[in-house]
């Protein structure tokens, strides 16, 4: 049982250049986050997935697309890179709704936009 | 518009002591306030939750009060240790299906031997 996972952990991109950044549980979690933390900033969400088959926007979804492949997984692509995205990326689900069920973390991904 | 704030950005504590760590939020329909720990180089973990039903709920060294007309909710970490130093966000979030959290910045707690 690994819990969520998270690949790359790290990443050095120039800007403009695009990737994936891909997470996948085994929890059987319906619920699946992408966060981003920068100092000072907190955890800010990026996109979440409530259940397999849908997606919605979070407080920051500029510049990054995600893909609910199936229950286990949940992708985040840049399509553009940009210096604003360097920042701590984290991956999280959670059985069902966030305020019912504790939200398991990734052990995330460093990204760096040069 | 920040939604939940913390108090104070930083803490330094000795061992043995209390922490204290604040939070206050704006949103009344709020009904879920945990606390997350997070250690360099990893992902945050669950620490503590509590809803509104209940003005404190204690797990061992952490204790969180609940002050539901103030909107303001506490953790509390007693006989502070060096293994407890750490990055402490406070969350809230509503209750439902599509619920999801929203974290304050988070404070830095170092505990001195």
């Amino acid at each position: 049982n690994a819990g969520v996972t998270q690949t790359p952990k790290f990443q050095v991109l120039k800007t403009g250049q695009s990737m994936t950044l891909q997470c996948a549980q085994d929890m059987n979690h319906n619920s699946m986050y992408w966060y981003r933390q920068d100092p000072g900033m907190g955890l800010r969400l990026i996109y979440y997935s409530a259940s397999e088959g849908t997606t919605d926007k979070g407080e920051v979804p500029n510049g990054y697309n995600v893909s609910r492949l199936n229950k286990r997984e949940f992708s985040l692509r840049l399509e553009s890179a940009a210096p604003s995205q360097t920042s701590v990326y984290f991956c999280a689900s959670s059985l069902s709704g966030a305020a019912d069920y504790e939200q398991y973390f990734g052990p995330g991904t460093r990204l760096t936009v040069t | 518009q920040q939604q939940v704030k913390q108090s104070p950005q930083s803490l330094i504590v000795q061992k043995g002591g209390i922490s204290i760590i604040n939070c206050a939020y704006e949103n009344t329909a709020f009904d879920y306030f945990p606390w997350y720990q997070q250690f360099p180089g990893k992902g945050p973990a669950l620490l503590i939750a509590i809803r509104p039903d209940v003005s404190e709920k204690k797990e061992g060294r952490f204790t969180i009060s609940f002050n539901k007309s103030a909107k303001q909710f506490s953790l509390h970490i007693m006989d502070s240790q060096p293994g407890d130093s750490a990055t402490y966000f406070c969350a809230a979030s509503s209750s439902g299906a599509n619920s999801k959290l929203t974290f304050g910045k988070g404070i830095t707690l170092s505990v001195r031997p």
